[in-house]
């Protein structure tokens, strides 16, 4: 069974649309992370969390909220989706802690996300 | 702020052949660690190999080795006797050591074709 697996796969939806997508992870780890995959532009951080308690802002955090519902669940919400959040989206986990392997992260196999 | 830049976006090696992939980078920071991560069509990100800056030695992954030069900010990526499965997108991150920020830094990616 796979360690970090997201939810839906894949789906499409319509402009001003309330959508969620879901991760989940049995790796044990505390930190989570959701990444957003546009062509050519490599990945880009959307919001990460450290702990339950702990939710931060990426580098593109607008028109997009989250939730930390467990320490194994972490949930990526477009209240009002447009059609430039068109995107491939990763969820991610790594242990806490500052050595190199604790410091690595591990992604799940993604949501393939279309706004028409 | 921290850039990492992979100069090629596609590459084609024959098959059991070597090739190398680069990637430089740019940051202030002494401590830091560097991934490279490979995107097969499934579209999953998998790790391939990791680098913490303060160890001299290049790390290997059984065909997979670096050349990093932590003064040249330069960390690429060989890897030897190319197989088929090994065609994908390869990207380079770089993680900033410790610190509050949760974000993996991409380059945009470099496309690896293997030619039978």
């Amino acid at each position: 069974d796979a360690d970090v697996t997201q939810t839906p796969r894949n789906r499409i939806t319509k402009t001003g649309k309330r959508i969620m997508l879901e991760c989940s992870q049995t790796k044990g780890h505390d930190r989570m992370y959701w990444y957003r995959q546009d062509p050519g532009l490599g990945l880009r951080l959307i919001y990460y969390s450290f702990d339950v308690k702990d939710i931060n802002k990426g580098e593109i955090s607008d028109g997009y909220s989250v939730s930390r519902q467990a320490q194994a669940k972490f949930s990526l919400s477009l209240e009002s989706a447009i059609p430039n959040q068109t995107a491939l989206y990763f969820c991610a986990t790594s242990e806490s802690g500052l050595a190199g392997y604790q410091e690595t992260q591990y992604f799940g196999p993604g949501t393939r996300l279309l706004v028409l | 702020a921290q850039t990492v830049t992979q100069s090629q976006p596609e590459m084609s090696v024959q098959e059991a052949e070597t090739v190398t992939l680069s990637c430089t980078y740019d940051t202030s920071e002494s401590d830091y660690y560097l991934f490279w991560y490979k995107q097969p069509p499934s579209r999953q990100m998998i790790l391939v190999i990791r680098q913490e800056a303060y160890k001299q030695q290049n790390a290997t992954e059984n065909r997979f080795s670096v050349n990093f030069q932590k003064a040249a900010k330069s960390f690429s990526l060989k890897i030897s006797d190319s197989q088929l499965g090994d065609a994908a997108m390869y990207f380079c991150a770089y993680r900033r050591y410790g610190g509050s920020q949760g974000n993996l830094i991409f380059g945009k990616g470099t496309k690896l074709s293997v030619k039978p």
